[in-house]
């Protein structure tokens, strides 16, 4: 079966600080990998996506995520944080072929302090 | 564009009472649809998705159930609710061929007294 651990369940960082959000999963087969982003009281936003190809991914608002087969992770980064950035942030796993469903990790509360 | 829409964003409701949730989904066709339920501190449990009308798949037992009655909507349901059925209730859409990328509606905040 599968899952996804988030290692830190708070990460309070100062503004313009860098900051990297742990993920790992555990699939004995090839799986898609997600980190969606949750604002206060909203539902989620698909922050960016690794399906195959290159193993960097980025996102427009300056997240990147890479995949690491050996490591089975995926860990969310960003050079410099900004205040709009606190939110909840989400590591999800989906296998191949499995119809689209997700299993979602606890996620982790990323709070930005000016 | 596509959009999913959710009601009642909040919900109030007695232990006992019936519950009805909707979700529906403009700007696309023939959806996968998905309702998960995230508890505090437990991250988002998948609890129903539908492939089609009438076409309902259950992850997890419990008093909850799931309808889709017409193919961009999805509805939520309980004839009786538990205090354990407070959540954020969220319903999600993906296309055939992507089934993989999901689109979340704003939620459902439901709270069992």
């Amino acid at each position: 079966a599968q899952s996804v651990t988030q290692l830190d369940s708070q990460v309070p960082v100062f503004e313009e600080a860098p900051v990297e959000l742990r993920c790992n999963y555990s699939s004995s087969v090839s799986v898609y990998l997600f980190w969606y982003v949750q604002y206060p009281n909203q539902g989620l936003q698909l922050l960016l996506k690794y399906l195959s190809g290159s193993t960097l991914v980025e996102s427009i608002n300056g997240f990147e995520a890479e995949f690491n087969k050996s490591q089975t992770s995926f860990h969310l980064r960003k050079p410099s944080v900004h205040i709009s950035d606190t939110a909840e942030y989400f590591c999800a796993v989906s296998r191949y072929n499995q119809g689209g469903k997700l299993i979602f990790g606890q996620g982790t509360e990323l709070s930005v302090k000016p | 564009s596509q959009t999913i829409h959710q009601w009642p964003a909040t919900l109030v409701q007695p232990v006992g009472s019936p519950l009805s949730l909707e979700c529906t989904v403009e700007g696309t066709s023939n959806p996968n649809l998905y309702w998960y339920r995230q508890a505090a501190g437990r991250g988002l449990q998948l609890l129903f998705y539908s492939v089609g009308i009438g076409q309902i798949s259950s992850e997890v037992p419990q008093n909850l159930s799931a309808s889709r009655p017409q193919d961009r909507q999805f509805i939520l349901s309980s004839k009786k609710l538990l205090l354990s059925d407070s959540g954020f209730y969220l319903c999600a859409w993906s296309g055939r061929g992507r089934t993989y990328e999901q689109y979340f509606g704003p939620g459902t905040r439901l709270t069992v007294t």
